[in-house]
């Protein structure tokens, strides 16, 4: 079945630390990853999307994205993270129909 | 703009009883999704839809009726709520054209089942 692990589940960063959040993938079709994220009592948001072209992905508020195919991976990083960060983030890769297939999340906290 | 919209945005019910959220999308997109938000499970979808008259289940779609009469409206029914049901409710939606596969969320309804 297709699914979708992170494996940190809560991260602390202070301000100005670099992020870097895993993102592996179990799917045998072609691939179409994304992120999303999750201010604190909003909605969910797209930070990026990967489909075909450049594995390097460039999305809103500074983040981007790898996909390295051999590792089935899309990690998200950030070079330096701010307060505003704060958020949950969720993987997520495109099964068919529409459909997606969301990561358990990881939260990320950043201390000021 | 008003995008997609959720109603209501808290819910509390009692065990047995029958509860309806909205979901309205003012974008006429194709496809509607709902999913519940739990922590340690991240998003799980219950039900879709492709169009009106067409819906299909989720990974977790027991206890939950969905219907789809026109484009726009996407409700979801717990026939009789349990305390398993107790969550975060989102509705999503996404255009076919263009196959992007993005979906945009709505605001979420916080259901608590006692």
């Amino acid at each position: 079945a297709q699914s979708v692990s992170q494996h940190n589940h809560h991260v602390i960063l202070s301000e100005a630390a670099s992020l870097e959040l895993g993102c592996n993938y179990s799917y045998g079709g072609t691939v179409n990853l994304f992120w999303y994220v999750q201010y604190p009592g909003q909605h969910l948001q797209l930070l990026l999307k990967y489909f075909s072209g450049d594995p390097l992905v460039k999305g809103i508020k500074g983040f981007e994205a790898e996909f390295i195919n051999s590792k089935f991976s899309f990690n998200l990083r950030k070079p330096s993270v701010q307060w505003s960060d704060t958020a949950e983030y969720f993987c997520a890769v495109h099964t068919g129909f529409q459909k997606l297939v969301f990561g358990t999340g990881t939260r990320l906290l950043v201390s000021p | 703009d008003a995008g997609i919209t959720q109603s209501p945005r808290y819910k509390i019910t009692e065990t047995g009883r029958q509860v309806t959220l909205m979901c309205h999308q003012t974008w006429s997109h194709s496809y509607m999704f709902w999913y519940r938000q739990d922590l340690g499970h991240g998003l799980r979808l219950i039900y879709y839809s492709a169009a009106a008259d067409i819906t299909d289940k989720g990974e977790v779609p027991d206890g939950y009726v969905v219907s789809r009469s026109k484009t726009e409206n996407f409700p979801l029914t717990l026939e009789s709520a349990t305390r398993s049901q107790t969550s975060v409710y989102f509705c999503a939606s996404s255009e076919l054209a263009g196959a992007t596969y993005e979906q945009y969320f709505g605001p979420g309804t916080r259901l608590t089942v006692t």
